[in-house]
């Protein structure tokens, strides 16, 4: 069984830098067939897609968070990280660490299973 | 970018109602379009992959079809575990984006 688990601080002061880490159990982070995904979601509203890795070190972020996001990988420790600098309080949010399951060749689809429990990061003095 | 429009945001709806999630996007996503269920508390889970694959899990009362850019959820018969929030999400191209989310309501 896969699982997702987020780590970091629960408080983060203005301008400073988010720095989260993703520890993935029950399957490689190595794989091909896979991508790693942050998204986040703000207390009592959607989901906003952050970015993702390749094992390759790929990347690709949301245009709206591009200037101040990187997303690195780890494959020794099979975790990868988010760093978001510069956050203010429209920073506040629960961020999930995602799972994304590249099936192109195949369902010609690509899909987020499974999400972390998501850890909520309160950006205040 | 890729625009996507959920409705409804909210639904009120019985359980045994038949209920419809429609996801209209600005252009053909061919079948990179998914579907998540949220409920309160928890992080999302998957539905539906690829507009009409049901997950593995998940009650067939649940399925996703899709005609040009409009793409549906369907529950044949409301359960009272399906009083959730709903959102679709584009993996065509990025940024990955989401709907804004329905969120369904025990009438």
């Amino acid at each position: 069984q896969v699982q997702l688990q987020e780590s970091g601080p629960g408080l983060v002061k203005p301008s400073q830098t988010l720095s989260l880490t993703c520890t993935v159990s029950g399957a490689s982070i190595s794989s091909d067939d896979y991508y790693w995904n942050w998204i986040r979601q703000p207390p009592g509203k959607g989901l906003e897609w952050i970015g993702y890795i390749y094992s390759s070190g790929n990347t690709y972020y949301n245009p709206s968070l591009k200037s101040r996001v990187t997303v690195s990988i780890d494959t020794s420790k099979n975790q990868f990280s988010l760093n978001l600098s510069s956050v203010t309080a429209a920073d506040t949010a629960i961020y999930y660490c995602v799972r994304g399951i590249d099936s192109s060749g195949y369902y010609l689809a690509n899909w987020f299973d499974p999400w972390g429990q998501g850890t909520l990061v309160t950006v205040s003095s | 970018d890729i625009q996507m429009t959920q409705s409804p945001s909210s639904l009120s709806a019985s359980v045994g109602d038949r209920v419809t999630i429609t996801c209209r996007t600005s252009q053909s996503l061919n079948t990179y379009l998914n579907w998540y269920q949220q409920k309160p508390g928890k992080a999302p889970k998957l539905l539906i992959f690829a507009a009409s694959s049901l997950q593995s899990g998940v009650p067939s009362r649940f399925s996703g079809s899709a005609s040009g850019t409009e793409y549906t959820l369907t529950i044949s018969s409301l359960q009272p575990e399906d009083f959730a929030t709903y959102y679709c999400q584009q993996s065509y191209s990025t940024p990955h984006i989401f709907g804004q989310g329905t969120k369904l309501e025990n009438k």
